[in-house]
């Protein structure tokens, strides 16, 4: 079974700083999907980015990158230029690529709480 | 923009009640799922759905819990007695296919009293 590491309960940044968020997995599988989700307060869970696992470059939207390190089996996120609105709790996931190999579910790590200061 | 909708966004019941939240998933979408978050702890997987049948469950997911797509549109989790542990924010989800995207709706955050 997969497992997903977030040793980070709390992180604050300044507004206009950045910040890494870290994330670690095991999984004996060598094709999958890795995924930042952002909760807001209002408790939805919103995708921030993706990537797969086949693919070495690492995924960027926007404000939001990561840097996938396979070998390592780490997947971290980078909010640049942190904005009041990126307050939230923040989710790592992990997601085989075949069904069969546990399904399509998503496996969640215990998430981070990033507070952002004015 | 196409959402995942859940009704109602707040239920209270009373501890060995029914309880029956909704999903209006993505209406292109083919594989539908519910999670569980306990207030602080991560988010867990409950179960999945495709063609009209359970494709996965977790060890959560006994027999008090039970999923039904009932017209084209709604999916619905079933919580036949609940119990005070079963109090959580429970999140629908849908996918256009089982390796893509899977979209949440806001969650609906029950309580057992």
């Amino acid at each position: 079974a997969q497992t997903v590491t977030q040793s980070q309960p709390e992180m604050s940044v300044q507004e206009a700083e950045t910040v890494t968020l870290s994330c670690t997995y095991d999984t004996s599988e060598s094709d999958y999907y890795l995924f930042w989700y952002k909760q807001p307060p209002s408790r939805q869970m919103i995708l921030v980015i993706r990537q797969e696992a086949y693919k070495q470059q690492n995924a960027t939207e926007n404000r939001f990158s990561v840097n996938f390190q396979k070998a390592a089996k780490s997947f971290s996120l980078k909010i640049s230029d942190s904005q009041l609105g990126d307050a939230a709790m923040y989710f790592c996931a992990y997601r085989s690529l075949y069904s069969g190999a546990g399904s399509y579910q998503l496996t969640f790590g215990k998430g981070t709480k990033l507070s952002v200061i004015p | 923009e196409p959402e995942v909708t859940q009704t109602p966004s707040h239920q209270v019941t009373q501890m060995g009640q029914e309880v029956i939240l909704r999903c209006v998933p993505i209406s292109n979408h083919l594989y539908f799922y519910w999670y569980r978050q306990i207030l602080g702890q991560k988010v867990e997987f409950l179960v999945s759905f495709y063609n009209n049948e359970i494709s996965e469950k977790s060890e959560i997911f006994d027999d008090q819990f039970s999923v039904e797509r009932p017209d084209g549109s709604n999916f619905t989790l079933k919580i036949r007695s609940t119990k005070l542990e079963d109090s959580a924010m429970y999140f629908c989800a849908s996918s256009e296919a089982g390796n893509t995207e899977a979209f949440f709706g806001q969650g609906t955050r029950l309580t057992v009293v």
